[in-house]
């Protein structure tokens, strides 16, 4: 089945520092969503890109679909400590009512003060 | 806007009981899902509805069953729980859009089995 590799599992940052995180996979998708997860709580969604190339931003973070449409990134710049959680990214392959999305196993993000 | 809905927040059930999971969503979505959290395996997709009066099965079906009661709620169950299934359970719902039906997830159901 369709994988999306995420790595490392975890990332230890300094407080102002920023970060990046890829998420790859040798299948195409067209559709690709990023999400953060906090301890004892579900995920929310973050970004939504839709199209190849697409560039993204919402506030701190900006996220890229990137052109080959097997890989995206997420950025978050000047880190603060409410940034600590699970990271996911998710794709689609295609829309409509049987598509799913394939999720990462996330990278969890440790910011120090 | 409560979005999606799950009950209970906490569950703990012995091997072999049985028990069920609510979840509705007040987003008039068409789409639901239950996925289940587990350490270093990320979401992992149990059953799907696309529709209401439609499921199917996903990535990891065995041992539960699922009924789409209306649009609004989708219900996980556990005929006979085993410890395997000790996991974090989210719900989540997707409307169908041309651009591609963005997934918006419950808070989660923590269920322990002994």
């Amino acid at each position: 089945g369709q994988q999306l590799n995420q790595s490392p599992q975890s990332m230890f940052i300094q407080e102002g520092e920023d970060v990046s995180m890829n998420c790859t996979s040798s299948s195409i998708f067209n559709t690709w969503l990023w999400y953060k997860q906090e301890p004892g709580e579900g995920p929310v969604l973050l970004i939504a890109l839709y199209k190849a190339g697409e560039l993204t931003s919402n506030g701190r973070l900006t996220a890229q679909f990137g052109i080959t449409r097997k890989d995206s990134f997420l950025n978050i710049s000047a880190s603060i400590p409410s940034d600590v959680g699970i990271y996911f990214c998710a794709g689609k392959t295609y829309t409509g009512a049987n598509s799913k999305l394939t999720f990462g196993k996330g990278i969890t993000l440790s910011v120090r003060p | 806007n409560a979005g999606v809905t799950q009950t209970p927040k906490f569950q703990v059930l012995k091997t072999g009981q049985s028990m069920t999971l609510q979840c509705a969503q007040d987003m008039n979505h068409n789409s639901m899902y239950w996925y289940r959290q587990d350490p270093g395996m990320g979401l992992r997709l149990i059953y799907y509805s696309a529709s209401e009066g439609t499921t199917d099965k996903g990535e990891v079906p065995n041992g539960y069953n699922v009924s789409r009661l209306n649009k609004r709620e989708f219900s996980l169950r556990l005929e006979s729980a085993a410890p395997s299934q000790t996991s974090v359970y989210f719900c989540a719902s997707s409307a169908l859009t041309g651009a591609g039906n963005t997934i918006y997830f419950g808070e989660g159901s923590w269920l322990t089995v002994v």
